[in-house]
């Protein structure tokens, strides 16, 4: 079955470094990759989409990257502030009419 | 930026009272509307998707009885969770999606509380 996996549960790190996320999909290939950040108590919010012919997209501090031959995503956070600290979401879509496959989050903690 | 508005934010009431929830996209025609449940420190379970003027169709387990979607216009569906119990108590949220290749955008979700 069509399966997306957060390796990381949690990840803290210092204020300005980098965060590094990761998103791996097994047994499908998705057209799109999307990522939202959830604050809790919260619905998710949007915040980059990736189709499969996109290698990179970028948006202010974010990156997101999608490499089909490692069936992988990372989302990267530049210089991480403590405001950055919420839950990351992956997910990801067969095609444009089909429903998104989330994965189980990364709790992201950045400390001061 | 596609803005998708949810309401109630929270609802409390006794066991046996039927819950509406309403969905609405601000700024865009939603085609697709989704229904999803979350509980602590879980990842989204999808319930139900719904396109405009038909039925929706729901997840494997999900009654279709106890969870009425609605999805009358492309700009608002409704969840009614019917004679609700305490265990229909969880964090609901919608999301909505125009047409093609667009991102589904979600509404900040309702706490349901069934005492």
């Amino acid at each position: 079955s069509q399966k997306i996996e957060q390796n990381s549960e949690a990840l803290n790190i210092q204020e300005g470094k980098t965060a590094t996320l990761t998103c791996n999909y097994t047994n499908y290939s998705p057209a799109y990759l999307q990522w939202y950040r959830q604050d809790p108590g919260r619905g998710p919010v949007f915040l980059l989409l990736i189709r499969e012919n996109e290698k990179e997209k970028r948006k202010e501090r974010l990156k997101v990257t999608f490499d089909t031959t490692l069936k992988q995503s990372l989302f990267h956070i530049t210089a991480s502030q403590p405001a950055d600290s919420a839950t990351y979401l992956c997910a990801s879509r067969y095609s444009s009419a089909s429903k998104i496959i989330f994965g189980s989050g990364t709790r992201l903690s950045i400390r001061p | 930026g596609a803005v998708v508005s949810q309401h109630p934010s929270r609802v409390i009431c006794k066991s046996g009272t039927s819950v509406k929830i309403e969905c609405r996209s601000l700024d865009f025609q939603a085609t697709t509307m989704f229904w999803y449940r979350q509980f602590p420190k879980q990842s989204l379970m999808l319930m139900a998707t719904s396109n405009e003027g038909s039925k929706a169709t729901y997840e494997q387990g999900v009654e279709k009885d106890k969870f009425l979607i609605n999805h009358a216009s492309l700009t608002l569906s409704t969840l009614t969770v019917t004679s609700a119990h305490p265990e229909d108590s969880s964090f609901y949220i919608c999301s909505a999606r125009e047409e093609g290749d667009q991102p589904q955008h979600f509404g900040d979700g309702t706490r349901l509380s069934i005492l």
